[in-house]
């Protein structure tokens, strides 16, 4: 089975320092997401990646910024903290092309900014 | 831009009746996924739509996808409590499993 590892289940930062949230899957998938879910919003998209060392941005980047320095690791990166940051983060696989794709979620990283 | 309209945001039902969720998005895309989500959970897949017309089931839920109309359906046939939860769908706008648009989510809510 595809896994994708949270290193953090639940955080309480405060406001304006520097959180790391880190994501490992374990099934050399290309593609990695990172995503924030808020009750009635939905899931929203702020940064993916294709590749080692490429990233593109989602629909709400601001504020964060990713690294992915190896294929099985991708990190999202509160550069300051804020408190409209406190949200459930989720990060994501996947393998491009074929028939049947899925997009495989991680267990997701609660963060409250204080 | 791409938008996923999804609706009813919550739906109360009782133990075997039977109901649809519906999604809606505003671009051509193929590909359609729906997403269960428990309390605290992450999402688990429930079913990947490839191709119009596409219709898959799994126990008491029944997904379709028209292209076409661009909308898709999750249909709940004699709901039991189990299936209380969120149900999300997802648009793949780049048809490589390489980036999804979510709807805000049902929250489906089975009572005795």
């Amino acid at each position: 089975d595809v896994k994708v590892t949270q290193s953090s289940r639940y955080l309480v930062k405060r406001t304006g320092e520097k959180v790391f949230l880190e994501c490992v899957q374990d099934m050399d998938h290309e593609n990695m997401f990172w995503y924030r879910q808020d009750p009635g919003l939905g899931l929203r998209l702020i940064y993916f990646s294709y590749d080692v060392k490429m990233k593109e941005k989602g629909d709400i980047p601001e504020g964060y910024s990713v690294s992915r320095e190896k294929k099985e690791r991708f990190s999202l990166i509160l550069e300051s903290a804020s408190t409209n940051q406190t949200s459930m983060y989720l990060c994501a696989s996947s393998f491009t092309g074929g028939f049947g794709d899925t997009i495989y979620f991680g267990e997701g990283s609660w963060l409250t900014v204080v | 831009e791409l938008k996923v309209e999804q609706n009813p945001l919550f739906l109360s039902m009782q133990e075997g009746k039977n109901y649809t969720i519906y999604c809606n998005y505003s671009t051509t895309s193929d590909r359609l996924y729906w997403y269960r989500q428990d309390p605290g959970k992450s999402l688990e897949s429930l079913f990947v739509l490839l191709s119009n017309g596409a219709v898959k089931q799994e126990g008491r839920l029944m997904a379709s996808l028209d292209t076409k109309a661009r909308l898709s359906t999750l249909h709940i046939t004699a709901a039991v409590h189990d299936l209380s939860a969120t149900y999300f769908c997802a648009v793949d706008s780049h048809g490589t499993a390489s980036k999804l648009t979510f709807g805000t989510g049902t929250r489906l809510q089975v009572t005795l």
